[in-house]
């Protein structure tokens, strides 16, 4: 089985750049999608990036996902960061026998 | 649009069994593409995935869970359903039920989540 690493906690002002890491422990991260979802306080969470990259409707293109087989890792990254951006962010993805999420990274816009 | 909706006791007793019921509306169970999920998040923590079905009967669960879960469908009331036995305080969670599109296995929507508490 393996695990997504996500940092615990990031904080950036408004307007800034973040991106959030989210780091395959065994298995190539290339091998199987990705998705990404926030979660507000006291929300169920709802889909910002699928398939890797792929945004749904109604999600703004401030919101970007990207892959780096080089680290193992996936990244969410937002730009024009605004203060209803604040949230948790989940990473997801699967192998053949199981579904993993990760820790999930509290972003906080200061 | 798709609504998704969990109902169930929302205390049981420990070594009892957990069972929740997740209903459709704006859509159908039986549309071959998707299948449907159990989620949940114990409080303050990260979500963990329990399993899904499909409306043909296949059932795939979380390998750390699949000798207590047993995920069902139904298609004539459009619902679904997650039975958990042999509970323990660790399963105290909140229980979200989520559509399924397997492979990308991508879960979307979700319903509102319901929490169950496992207490004496």
């Amino acid at each position: 089985n393996f695990m997504l690493t996500q940092p615990h906690a990031v904080s950036e002002s408004p307007g800034k750049t973040v991106t959030i890491s989210c780091t395959r422990s065994s298995g190539s991260i290339a091998s199987n999608y990705v998705q990404w979802y926030q979660q507000r306080p006291g929300s169920s969470p709802t889909t910002v990036i699928y398939e890797g990259n792929q945004r749904p409707s109604g999600v703004p293109d401030r919101f970007s996902g990207s892959i780096d087989s080089s680290s193992n890792s996936a990244s969410l990254t937002i730009s024009g960061l605004k203060t209803e951006d604040e949230a948790d962010y989940y990473c997801q993805s699967y192998d053949s026998s199981n579904v993993v999420f990760g820790g999930g990274t509290k972003l906080t816009v200061l | 649009q798709v609504q998704l909706q969990e109902s169930g006791p929302g205390l049981v007793k420990p070594s009892q069994t957990l069972s929740l019921i997740c209903t459709v509306s704006g859509a159908s169970i039986s549309s071959g593409v998707y299948y449907w999920s159990w989620i949940r998040q114990h409080p303050g923590n990260g979500l963990e995935w329990i399993g899904y079905t499909h409306y043909s009967g296949s059932t795939y669960y979380n390998p750390s869970l699949k000798s207590r879960v047993i995920i069902s469908v139904d298609t004539s009331k459009n619902h679904f359903s997650l039975k958990l036995t042999s509970v323990t305080a660790a399963d105290t969670a909140v229980y979200y039920c989520a559509r399924t599109l397997n492979d990308p296995n991508w879960f979307d929507p979700w319903g509102q989540g319901t929490l169950v508490t496992v207490s004496s």
